[in-house]
């Protein structure tokens, strides 16, 4: 079984400041690794995933994430934020078996402020 | 395309009341999948179908009945809505090849049980 912690419920930053959203995951076994994003009133979109090969994955609008397996870890960064990326942002982990299920983190809000 | 949607977008039910809620997909997807979400509880899946005609259970599926009748359809039924089923509840679907990992949601039915 695989479970997911998000420590940060919110993180309130200012504009054009950089911000690290936190996740950790646990699992026996080899996982695949997303970040969804949910703006307000909507539903989630993908915004990167780790599937194998690089650990350093990268989204188009400028947020990146580095799969580190000693440490469970698959932290989100982004060096500069926008007003725009206030939403809230949820850490994934689906095992490798054929259902692909999401296990969820409990997701943290990022408010950017100006 | 559409893509996932989801109908209704609100509904308010009285405590024993029975509903369906519909998802649609139009990407020939073969996997779908029901996930509630609650605050500060993230995401966690109710059931899921690996194709037309199967359903599985998934982390919180008591009270909920599916069906998958149709490759774009999945279906989730409340036989008697209880309070504690108040959520925002969202469809998603994948494609079943292997390096398609992304799943997509539908815009999310709110739902409150009075």
């Amino acid at each position: 079984a695989q479970s997911v912690t998000q420590l940060d419920s919110q993180v309130p930053v200012f504009e054009e400041a950089p911000v690290e959203l936190r996740c950790n995951y646990s699992s026996s076994v080899s996982v695949y690794l997303f970040w969804y994003v949910q703006y307000p009133n909507q539903g989630l979109q993908l915004l990167l995933k780790y599937l194998s090969g690089s650990t350093l994955v990268e989204s188009i609008n400028g947020f990146e994430a580095e799969f580190n397996k000693s440490q469970t870890s698959f932290h989100l960064r982004k060096p500069s934020v926008h007003i725009s990326d206030t939403a809230e942002y949820f850490c994934a982990v689906s095992g490798m078996d054929s259902s692909y299920k999401l296990i969820f983190g409990s997701g943290t809000r990022l408010l950017v402020r100006p | 395309n559409a893509g996932v949607t989801q109908t209704p977008k609100f509904r308010v039910l009285k405590t024993g009341q029975s509903m369906t809620l519909l998802c649609a997909q139009d990407m020939n997807h073969e996997y779908m999948y029901w996930y509630r979400q609650d605050p500060g509880m993230g995401l966690r899946l109710i059931h899921y179908s690996v194709g037309e005609g199967t359903t599985a259970k998934g982390e919180v599926p008591d009270g909920y009945n599916v069906s998958r009748l149709k490759k774009q359809n999945f279906l989730l039924g409340l036989e008697s809505a209880a309070p504690s089923q108040t959520s925002v509840y969202f469809c998603a679907s994948r494609r079943g090849d292997s390096g398609q990992e992304t799943q997509y949601f539908g815009p999310g039915t709110r739902l409150l049980v009075l």
